[in-house]
């Protein structure tokens, strides 16, 4: 199966600053990447996601990049606010058909100091 | 806007009890996601059902059950829990010929004790 690797597990910033946290994925057949938020006890709220069609997608303040050569994804966060705080997970869904399941990294803890 | 409903969101067993989980996917929304999250970890696909049939497996122990119903509710059956089950289970759900966009649940916290 797919395996997704997601880099730092930990990332503090100071408030209005940029963030980036980067993923790697295994399979080349995998097509799509989405971002999700989680915020304690709370379920994962999709935040952003992009086609592998697609080299970059923008939403505001966030915005994902992809290399599909390379086979790895980004997350941009630009002007951090400190409700941006929470664990970020990336997911690649399993190659086939829109009904594939996602494989999640391992996600990562953003604070954001003010 | 309507999102998905799990219930309940909190539940305390003994260990070899049993425990059923509910989830409502979003109106329109006919594919359902099981995951587990374990303290710490990221969620690990279970199983998914599609129009009422299982569409796929993941790492669901024997002792878990699941099925979708008419109404595409879904619920997952948990016997014999043990220690280890204790952990975030999240549903999400997906419309089939959609984007891929999978939404998820808030979540039903086990404890097993």
């Amino acid at each position: 199966g797919e395996n997704v690797e997601q880099h730092p597990s930990t990332l503090s910033v100071q408030e209005g600053d940029s963030a980036v946290i980067k993923c790697t994925y295994s399979d080349s057949a995998s097509n799509y990447f989405p971002w999700y938020k989680q915020e304690l006890g709370k379920g994962p709220q999709l935040i952003i996601d992009i086609r592998s069609n697609v080299g970059e997608k923008k939403d505001q303040r966030i915005a994902v990049t992809l290399n599909k050569t390379a086979k790895h994804f980004s997350l941009h966060i630009t002007e951090t606010q400190p409700e941006d705080s929470a664990v970020y997970f990336c997911a690649a869904k399993d190659r086939g058909s829109t009904l594939g399941r996602l494989y999640f990294g391992r996600g990562t803890q953003l604070t954001v100091w003010p | 806007a309507a999102g998905v409903i799990q219930s309940p969101r909190h539940l305390i067993k003994e260990k070899r009890e049993t425990a059923t989980l509910k989830c409502y996917p979003i109106p329109r929304h006919d594919t359902v996601y099981w995951y587990q999250q374990g303290p710490g970890q990221d969620p690990q696909f279970l199983i998914s059902f599609y129009e009422k049939m299982q569409s796929d497996k993941g790492s669901i122990p024997d002792r878990f059950s699941a099925q979708q119903f008419s109404d595409y509710h879904s619920e997952l059956n948990m016997s014999s829990l043990e220690l280890g089950d204790s952990a975030l289970y999240f549903c999400a759900s997906l419309i089939a010929g959609g984007y891929n966009e999978q939404f998820f649940g808030p979540g039903t916290r086990l404890t097993v004790l």
